[in-house]
């Protein structure tokens, strides 16, 4: 079963500044999910990547699947980019029996 | 856009009452899950279904119980709720395994 591993578990950053969010996990897969949860709100998928790199606005994610890390990237950080983070990857790599998920990194930008 | 809906936002029940839980979701997606996330542990698979009449148990099944009867509709149940079954409840669909839409999740408090 893959192991889903996120860092930082928390951060606090100003409004402005680049953030990075890190996942690994242990067993090769076909592709990963990047999640955002807000405060009391539902669950929205951000990006589901298999290689290389996608760009959503401000929100960029890359993998490199030989490492078997994924990072999430948010440019020029704003008050509602506050989110749980959260990335998931396949439990047995093909994918076969659903998502394993990291703990979220819980980030809040201040103004 | 993919519209996956659950039965209720909030819902209060008593220990040894028995619960249901509904979800739906009109992109005709043969795969639905259902997950709890409790903090500090993040999202977890209680069963999932890849079809109409099949179930599959996830990593914490135990104290739950599934129906599948039509393709739309995953039903997930509580036969006698305990209080160590509060927590959030997250319906996701896809048509791939690893390809997930979430619901807006029920929050269940059993007292």
């Amino acid at each position: 079963k893959n192991e889903v591993e996120q860092s930082p578990q928390n951060l606090t950053a100003q409004e402005g500044e680049f953030i990075t969010i890190n996942c690994s996990y242990s067993v090769g897969i076909s592709a990963l999910h990047w999640l955002q949860q807000h405060p009391g709100g539902g669950i929205v998928s951000l990006f589901m990547l298999s290689s290389g790199k996608k760009k959503h606005g401000r929100l960029i994610a890359t993998i490199n699947i030989q490492e078997k890390h994924s990072s999430l990237h948010i440019t020029a950080s704003h008050p509602r980019d506050s989110a749980v983070y959260i990335c998931a990857a396949p439990s047995s790599g093909g994918g076969a029996d659903g998502l394993t998920f990291g703990k979220g990194t819980h980030l809040i930008i201040q103004p | 856009d993919v519209k996956v809906t659950q039965s209720s936002r909030y819902l209060v029940k008593r220990t040894g009452e028995k619960v249901f839980l509904e979800c739906v979701q009109d992109m005709d997606h043969e795969n639905m899950f259902w997950y709890r996330q409790d903090p500090g542990l993040g999202l977890r698979l209680i069963y999932f279904s890849y079809d109409v009449k099949m179930k599959e148990k996830g990593d914490i099944p135990e104290g739950y119980s599934v129906s599948r009867e039509k393709k739309e509709r995953f039903s997930l149940i509580l036969e006698s709720a305990s209080t160590n079954q509060t927590s959030m409840y997250l319906c996701a669909t896809g048509r791939q395994v690893y390809e997930q839409y979430f619901g807006p999740g029920t929050r269940l408090t059993v007292t």
